[in-house]
């Protein structure tokens, strides 16, 4: 199906595991993004991605690892969970630079550390 | 800190009545959007205004932008149930390719 999209949907871990969240679009924007939403914060830039081989930290990166070795896959990965990694993960994708272009935002996954 | 911050944070009206949220940013901008995200999902974009717009409508909505003021409203016009939702402002860092989203209006439509 074209779109953005996340997995998985639903996912928990213990402390001090990996996990690796996928999100992977259809339309090969160039721009993708990585949020975390928590209550009180709103939505915060964790990494983002201008292309493929290109990433740059967002608001709050630390404790997180990025790749992108090809223009539809962005994954993020919790090299060593904790608790405070607790969160709802939104995925998203641009066409281009800036806010000229609008975001399309994959369904989420939510990660629960234990 | 935050580059977008809404204001109210939570909302709540009568079926029928109009909406308007706030964003305030602090620095200077060549586009703010909005969007909608509905409780357990996604964000959708809703409009993009750009720094040369002072109006702008789309359906009912209409989102305006002072660019002297630093601030944008969203009004939601003839409010129904569905749109009960968290509204987000979003806007750019420097002007550079990071996208920055306010903490949300939280909208509940009362029936």
């Amino acid at each position: 199906d074209a779109g953005i999209t996340q997995s998985p949907r639903y996912k928990i871990t213990e402390t001090g595991r990996q996990v690796t969240l996928m999100c992977h679009q259809t339309w090969s924007h160039s721009y993708m993004f990585w949020y975390r939403q928590d209550l009180g914060h709103g939505l915060r830039l964790i990494y983002y991605s201008a292309a493929a081989d290109i990433t740059d930290k967002g608001e709050v990166p630390d404790g997180y690892v990025v790749s992108r070795s090809k223009t539809e896959n962005f994954p993020l990965t919790l090299e060593s969970a904790t608790r405070s990694q607790t969160s709802v993960y939104f995925c998203a994708s641009r066409l281009g630079p800036t806010l000229a272009y609008e975001q399309y935002f994959g369904p989420g996954t939510r990660l629960t550390v234990t | 800190s935050q580059q977008g911050e809404e204001d109210p944070q939570a909302l709540s009206i009568q079926e029928g009545e109009n909406a308007t949220m706030n964003c305030s940013y602090k620095t200077s901008i060549n586009n703010l959007q909005w969007y909608r995200q509905n409780s357990g999902r996604g964000l959708v974009h809703l409009i993009l205004i750009r720094s040369n717009e002072r109006e702008k409508h789309s359906g009912r909505l209409r989102v305006t932008l002072d660019t002297s003021k630093k601030s944008s409203s969203l009004l939601i016009t003839a409010s129904r149930a569905a749109d009960t939702a968290s509204y987000f402002c979003a806007t750019e860092i420097n002007r550079d390719d990071k996208i920055i989203f306010g903490k949300g209006t939280r909208l509940h439509i009362l029936p």
